[in-house]
């Protein structure tokens, strides 16, 4: 089955800084990657998703980059702010199943 | 709108006891998916359940099963509960062959 790895696994900020959060999977044929946000005591939200027909998306201070080649993707979220700080979860699924497999999260960190 | 709708909120359980959590999916979704978060992990998938029958399940043991009912509305059953089984279980809805997944709140799960 799919297996996606997440990195890093902590990642402390200053606010205003950029923050980058990086994934991999294994099934070739994995072509939907949504990010989600998890705040302390709350339900995973979805944030960003792209699709493989497409190499980069972007939402504001929030980008979603996919290299089907080497199979992976990245999260990027520039001028972080305080409220940025949550554990954020990627997953990878495909056509048929629509069953994400999720990486292990990243606790991200930004300091007023 | 109401969203996804998990109960009980808490849960405090005995090694050996059987537990049943329930899940009302968003208005307008037919299917449930069931997940199990432990602290500091991604959600593991346990099943997804499809025209009251379970379409695909994840590596979990029989002791955990499921329902849907007619009006899409789920049960997640634990049999024999095990120390291990203490974790946030996640409840999410979607439309088939859609990959937009919108999750409950949870049930946190404790076993003592």
């Amino acid at each position: 089955g799919e297996n996606v790895e997440q990195h890093p696994s902590t990642l402390s900020v200053q606010e205003g800084d950029s923050a980058v959060i990086k994934c991999t999977y294994s099934d070739s044929a994995s072509n939907y990657f949504p990010w989600y946000k998890q705040e302390l005591g709350k339900r995973p939200q979805l944030i960003i998703d792209i699709r493989s027909n497409v190499g980069e998306k972007k939402d504001q201070r929030i980008a979603v980059t996919l290299n089907k080649t080497a199979k992976h993707f990245s999260l990027h979220i520039t001028e972080t702010q305080p409220e940025d700080s949550a554990v954020y979860f990627c997953a990878a699924s495909k056509g048929g199943s629509y069953i994400p497999t999720f990486g292990r999260g990243t606790s991200l960190i930004v300091h007023p | 709108d109401a969203g996804v709708t998990q109960s009980p909120t808490h849960l405090i359980k005995t090694r050996g006891q059987q537990v049943t959590l329930r899940c009302s999916p968003k208005s307008g979704h037919d299917t449930v998916s069931w997940y199990q978060q432990a602290l500091g992990q991604g959600p593991q998938f346990i099943f997804q359940y499809y025209e009251e029958e379970e379409r695909q399940r994840g590596n979990f043991p029989d002791r955990f099963s499921g329902h849907q009912f007619p009006n899409y509305s789920s049960e997640l059953n634990v049999n024999a509960l095990l120390l291990g089984d203490s974790a946030l279980y996640l409840c999410a809805s979607s439309r088939t062959s859609n990959y937009g997944y919108t999750f409950g709140s949870g049930t946190r799960l404790t076993v003592v």
